[in-house]
Parts: C-alpha cells; sequence; structure tokens
C-alpha cells in the first residue's frame, strides 16, 4: 500500500487560500488519493477524493500532479472552523476499502 | 449526507469490567464497517472490519477475544471491550461504507472510553 507524507504543520490567515501538500511517490495506478479531517475530539469527515482528475466539491478543490506522485488539497476561503486535522490516505488496495491514517496536518487558521 | 451515530458518547468504567459500544448508520445500509482506536495525540489505528452477517477481521495485534465486534444487521455493529483494563482507555471511532459501493467512509463522532 502507498504511504503518504505531510508536513506536521501549517497556519493559514482566515479568508485565505489553505494549500495543504501530500507526496504520494508510490501509488499506484488504480489507488485513489481521499482527504479527510478531524476536528479535535471528533469523528473523521470525508473531504474530496479523486483518481487523476482535478476535483472540485463544496468544501475543497484536489489538485493531483500528472505523475500521481503528489496532490494538493486547497480550502479557497480558510475560516476558524477549518482548524483541523487534515489526512492525506491512497485507498488501500482490496475490495474493504480500509483507510490507513498517518499522522497527518495540523491545520491552524488564524484570525 | 450519510450520518453514522455512537452510543455513548463517553464511559468511565472500572477495570475488569466490560463495556459495550454501539454503532449505527442512520439512512443508509452498512455491509462494511470499520472500528478504530485514538490514542491522545497519535493517528487512528484500524482495529478491525466488520461485515454484515460474518466474523469480523482483525488487524495484527488486536485481541479478538478482548475488542469483540458483532455486525449483526446493516445498520448496527458493536464493540465490547471485555476484562477492560487502564490501558484500554482510547476514543474509539467506527466507520461505515454504504452497500452501494460508494467511496466515502462516513465516521462516527467517536467514544471516549476511560477505564479506572
Amino acid at each position: 500500500d502507498a504511504k503518504t507524507t505531510q508536513p506536521p504543520s501549517m497556519d493559514c490567515a482566515e479568508g485565505r487560500a489553505a494549500n495543504l501538500p501530500c507526496n504520494h511517490s508510490t501509488i499506484s495506478g488504480n489507488e485513489y488519493v481521499y482527504w479527510y479531517r478531524q476536528i479535535h475530539s471528533q469523528g473523521p469527515q470525508y473531504i474530496i477524493h479523486g483518481l487523476k482528475n482535478n476535483e472540485t466539491n463544496e468544501m475543497a478543490s484536489l489538485i493531483i500532479t500528472e505523475d500521481r506522485k503528489s496532490s494538493t488539497l486547497i480550502l479557497p476561503h480558510a475560516t476558524l472552523r477549518d482548524t483541523a486535522v487534515y489526512y492525506c490516505i491512497v485507498e488501500t488496495s482490496g475490495s474493504a476499502r480500509q483507510l490507513t491514517f498517518g499522522s497527518g496536518t495540523q491545520l491552524t487558521v488564524l484570525p | 449526507g450519510a450520518v453514522v451515530s455512537q452510543h455513548p458518547s463517553w464511559v468511565i468504567c472500572k477495570s475488569g469490567t466490560s463495556v459495550k459500544i454501539e454503532c449505527r448508520s442512520l439512512d443508509f445500509q452498512a455491509t462494511t464497517m470499520f472500528w478504530y482506536r485514538q490514542f491522545p495525540k497519535q493517528s487512528l489505528m484500524l482495529m478491525a472490519t466488520s461485515n454484515e452477517g460474518s466474523k469480523a477481521t482483525y488487524e495484527q495485534g488486536v485481541e479478538k477475544d478482548k475488542f469483540l465486534i458483532n455486525h449483526a444487521s446493516l445498520t448496527l455493529s458493536t464493540l465490547t471491550v471485555t476484562s477492560a483494563h487502564p490501558e484500554d482507555s482510547s476514543f474509539y471511532i467506527c466507520s461505515a461504507m454504504e452497500g452501494t459501493g460508494g467511496y466515502e467512509q462516513y465516521f462516527g463522532p467517536g467514544t471516549r472510553l476511560t477505564v479506572t
């Protein structure tokens, strides 16, 4: 299973875009990139996922490089409520689709 | 969106007793549910995968006789921590996947277990 590498922490000013990078250089062709976030003492929340193409939903945008070895999650207008740990996960192969959580990035949105 | 609930949200029990945690998918059928454990300042660790009507698959290092998982229906999975000890104190989180083959896992709010 592919592993991911994320910076341990990042700060972002409220109202500005937050760009969270993730490296997944050993990803295989049929593995998806998922992003989840966990606000303190809550269960994780699904944000977005993608395979090859860039994706956008009401929460965020996901930019995947052409070689698929890295990706960036973009929160276009960060708010204080976006302060959380963000996890970049590559889907485990197999039918169970179990998720392996790394250490994630602690994003702190500053007023 | 899909909602997963957990009960209780927190529990305190004495060492040696057993505690049952429920995980319910409220508005969808979940053929697969997952149980995670999270210690303070650490990431989530998968404990087991639970499929409706069959035995759970435990991750390496997780004692199946200590952490009993039952997935008797498409909307309910339970985790029973038997003979709990203080080192079992943790945040237990379940997640569920829709039976239609969706890609997202929906997580419950978690259960804080403290064993005294």
